[in-house]
């Protein structure tokens, strides 16, 4: 089936720097949404991708979509104790609008201060 | 609270017992789904509903896991017979029928079987 390589697995970051992880597969995805997850809570959508090339931005966070729909790119500018959390990259497992996801095994994010 | 609940919780059960979790999806959502996340991984698809329709459900992890979405709204998933390998959250999302749309998730349902 579809499996999304996240990558670093963990980062150790000081506060104020910035972070950037990748998520790529072995197909091609039409949407790369990007979540992050709290402990003992749901992900919670941060960005969503629908066109290769495609570069978004929300607040101090931004996603591209690569250009060969196989790969997408999460940067955080000058991090902040709340960005710890553990970041999923996801792409649908099938083609339509139903919300049927494959996730990445995630990158957990430790902001020192 | 509009967004997705789901309940209870937690639940601590005895291997072999059933257990029933019950989402209730954001209101103008007529699609809702069921994953579960074990521990260092990220959520696993397991089964979705279109209105009261289960469009898919091959990705359930055995026969003692069922789901039904009866009048549409709410939903509850049910493991028969727990096992110890069932321990994970269980996490329920809904999504409008409409391109564009992303899922949002609820807080989930801890599972410990003991």
């Amino acid at each position: 089936g579809q499996q999304l390589n996240q990558s670093p697995q963990s980062m150790f970051i000081q506060e104020g720097e910035d972070v950037s992880m990748n998520c790529t597969s072995s197909s091609i995805f039409n949407t790369w949404l990007w979540y992050k997850q709290d402990p003992g809570e749901g992900p919670v959508l941060l960005i969503a991708l629908y066109k290769a090339g495609e570069l978004t931005s929300n607040g101090r966070l931004t996603a591209q979509f690569g250009t060969t729909r196989k790969d997408s790119f999460l940067n955080i500018s000058a991090s902040i104790p709340s960005d710890v959390g553990i970041y999923f990259c996801a792409g649908p497992i099938s083609s339509g609008s139903a919300r049927q996801l494959t996730f990445g095994s995630g990158t957990q994010l430790t902001v020192l201060p | 609270d509009t967004g997705v609940s789901q309940d209870p919780r937690h639940k601590i059960t005895k291997r072999g017992q059933n257990v029933t979790f019950r989402c209730d999806p954001i209101s103008e959502h007529n699609r809702l789904y069921w994953y579960r996340q074990t521990l260092g991984q990220g959520p696993e698809f397991l089964t979705y509903f279109q209105n009261e329709a289960q469009l898919e459900k091959s990705r359930l992890l055995s026969d003692r896991f069922s789901a039904e979405r009866p009048k549409g709204s709410f939903s509850t998933l049910e493991i028969q017979r727990t096992e110890q390998g069932d321990s994970a959250m269980y996490l329920c999302a809904s999504s409008f029928v409409r391109e564009g749309t992303e899922a949002f998730f609820g807080q989930g349902t801890r599972l410990t079987v003991v």
